[in-house]
């Protein structure tokens, strides 16, 4: 049961152009969304995150839009540079209970000079 | 601030036998939590320790089991290794109240031969 999807395994952008990066989740109980940037031998690190009853969060070159009704969220990088290369990792998570977050299956965002 | 940090960073075991992972917590960090990554997948839950105590786990079996200890440090135990284990373990922590932000380690990669 795959309750976040990426369905975009890669994705290739020039920099300086717009990176947008979707995630599609089916649990309607998440009450909050993260995105995490993944470097090769590195953890994941936290990027940006909405709460369920926001629609937007702005931190810098990304935002995250979330809209509920689609069940939908994109991160948009803007302008996209080439240290943005990495994995991205959408992840969705609830206000109790054990507080996991379940992730989705990431995208590659490859910055092309 | 000293980050996230596990030991060791690669591991090769074969069927059947048991591993331990470490973890050690970032300063001042009272909830640990362990999540399995498979090749080309997202990371997935295994577990979270809250003073010392497990407080939530993933579809994992009990041969996946951990340890909290009272400096915040935390191990993993698999017993009877199976092939379909091999994966990157990776160990995140947070405040208790800082649910959003998990900061992760760089992992452990585990190969079972």
């Amino acid at each position: 049961d795959q309750q976040v999807k990426q369905n975009s395994p890669s994705l290739s952008v020039q920099e300086g152009r717009i990176s947008i990066l979707n995630c599609d989740y089916t649990n309607s109980m998440f009450d909050y969304f993260l995105w995490y940037k993944k470097y090769p031998a590195e953890g994941p690190t936290f990027l940006i995150s909405i709460s369920s009853i926001k629609d937007k969060n702005e931190d810098g070159r990304f935002t995250v839009f979330l809209n509920k009704s689609a069940k939908h969220l994109s991160l948009h990088i803007v302008p996209s540079q080439p240290g943005d290369s990495a994995v991205y990792f959408c992840a969705g998570g609830r206000n109790f209970g054990n507080e996991k977050l379940t992730f989705g299956t990431g995208t590659r965002l490859t910055i092309i000079p | 601030e000293t980050g996230v940090t596990q030991s060791p960073t690669h591991l090769i075991k074969t069927r059947g036998q048991q591993v331990t992972l470490r973890c050690s917590s970032q300063s001042g960090h009272n909830t640990v939590s362990w999540y399995q990554q498979a090749l080309g997948q997202g990371p997935q839950f295994i577990f979270q320790y809250y003073r010392e105590e497990e407080n939530g786990r993933g579809n994992f079996p009990p041969r996946f089991s951990g340890l909290q200890f009272p400096n915040y440090s935390s191990e993993l135990n698999v017993n009877a290794l199976e092939l379909d284990d091999s994966a990157l373990y990776l160990c995140a922590s947070r405040d208790q109240g800082g649910r959003e932000k998990l900061f992760f380690g760089s992992g452990t990669q585990l190969s079972v031969l």
